[in-house]
């Protein structure tokens, strides 16, 4: 399999801008996760899905992050409009996780973001 | 709620030298799973293990081991005879099993290991 798959890697954009990121969860993995990593807040949860479905968006910080996942094999994560505080390493990661069971999280390689 | 501390923000060894990277954890869970994960410099998250709140028997997987302790909630890693290649920034983390898999991570430790 070839991993959880983001894009795009590294994502240059102006404030005010809109900034879509993609995620493509490894085949067959029914939950799938958005983190951010900052030097100051460390990894943090930002949403996570369940068989597609949104099940906690707690973390996503306002309004201005919005997240889909149309299908099993794609995901994305909008900034809209992106703020210079946005700028962060973006990770998706997927997982099997049936029943009482909570299976290891396998990350994408990330997206770094840089909102000037 | 849950938390993971990991008191060792940063450290420094010699290669060849043991090493332990503690972690301790904070949770009302009676069924829990425990994970280390490994930022190495390119900047992407490797799975290492994964622990569940029933099992603390110590694990060993080459020069890594695992040190789970229920009484001290505490789950420690060590590398053996550290090599340059193990320098990289270590997460601990902890599932939400009444949560889906939501994980709460650790601050992460940087292990810089000099040849």
């Amino acid at each position: 399999d070839a991993g959880v798959i983001q894009s795009p890697r590294h994502e240059v954009t102006e404030m005010g801008q809109e900034v879509t990121l993609r995620c493509k969860p490894i085949s067959g993995h029914d939950y799938l996760f958005w983190y951010r990593q900052t030097m100051m807040r460390g990894l943090e949860l930002l949403i996570y899905f369940n068989n597609n479905v949104p099940i906690d968006d707690s973390g996503m910080p306002e309004d201005r992050f919005s997240a889909k996942m149309p299908n099993a094999s794609f995901s994305t994560l909008k900034i809209q409009p992106s703020e210079p505080r946005d700028s962060a390493v973006y990770f998706c990661a997927s997982s099997l996780g049936q029943g009482m069971g909570s299976y290891e999280q396998y990350f994408g390689p990330g997206t770094r973001l840089t909102v000037t | 709620a849950q938390k993971v501390t990991q008191a060792q923000t940063e450290i420094s060894v010699v290669e060849k030298e043991d090493v332990t990277l503690d972690c301790v954890y904070e949770t009302r869970d009676t069924t829990y799973y425990l994970f280390w994960y490994k930022q190495p410099p390119s900047g992407e998250l490797v799975f290492l293990i994964r622990r569940n709140s029933f099992d603390e028997q110590n694990e060993i997987s080459g020069r890594y081991s695992w040190n789970f302790q229920k009484s001290t909630s505490s789950f420690n890693f060590t590398i053996t005879a550290s090599q340059v290649v193990d320098s990289a920034v270590y997460f601990c983390a902890l599932s939400h099993n009444n949560a889906g898999n939501m994980l709460t991570f650790g601050g992460g430790t940087r292990l810089m290991v000099k040849p």
